[in-house]
């Protein structure tokens, strides 16, 4: 079965503060794809990154930063010097190249206080 | 360009009614994809599309819910004789999909939110 957890459901920071997001992920493929995507209030899923499973490279992107570790089975997400407009629900998915679908963690809020 | 676009954002209806949900995919996109959002909830696939044809319906939870994609671009999701339960985002996802491969990006409309009453 596959599977997508994400353990925080809300997180609360102050402005400037660095947050990790955690995400670990189940699947017996030997190929996957990893993603995170943002849904702020407005409702509409904005994509943020995407990790394919043979690439464990981390990767930064301004103030984010994913880290993936096969063994662990996790792809965990940094946001550093949080801002107020980072405030929204984030969804970790897994997509399986045998089905196409994506499977999608729970979600973690995250409120960041000015 | 555009993004995905997906028309009404809000649906009021009565339990027992017939709705109807359009999503309009980026263009050039091949493949096409529904979810539901319950509150609180990650998104759940419902049904796939490559061109006209759905590649997987297994996520549609009855036979109230279909979807067409009859040329395909736009597609419709429709539901029968709806149920307090079907109350949900009903999000709409498009990607740049070449046959045989099912790896790629998939980009997401703002949603259709459906109340029944």
């Amino acid at each position: 079965a596959q599977k997508v957890t994400q353990a925080q459901t809300e997180i609360s920071v102050v402005e400037k503060e660095d947050v990790t997001l955690d995400c670990v992920y189940e699947t017996r493929d030997t190929t996957y794809y990893l993603f995170w995507y943002k849904q702020p209030p407005s409702g509409e899923l904005v994509f943020l990154i995407r990790r394919n499973s043979f690439d464990e490279q981390n990767e930064i992107s301004g103030r984010y930063s994913w880290n993936f570790q096969k063994s662990t089975s996790s792809f965990n997400f940094t946001i550093t010097a949080s801002q107020v407009v980072d405030s929204a629900v984030y969804f970790c998915a897994l997509l399986s190249s045998n089905t196409g679908k994506l499977i999608f963690g729970q979600g973690t809020t995250l409120q960041v206080k000015p | 360009g555009a993004g995905v676009s997906q028309t009404p954002s809000n649906k009021v209806t009565e339990k027992g009614k017939y709705v109807e949900l359009r999503c309009d995919p980026i263009s050039g996109h091949t493949a096409l994809y529904w979810y539901r959002q319950s509150l609180g909830q990650g998104p759940e696939f419902l049904i796939y599309f490559q061109g006209t044809g759905a590649a997987d319906d297994s996520g549609l939870p009855n036979d109230r819910f279909f979807a067409v994609r009859p040329e395909g671009s736009v597609s419709t999701l429709k539901i029968q004789r709806t149920e307090r339960g079907d109350s949900a985002v009903y999000l709409c996802a498009s990607s740049l999909q070449a046959p045989r491969t099912l790896s790629d990006t998939q980009y997401f409309g703002p949603g259709t939110r459906l109340t029944v009453l």
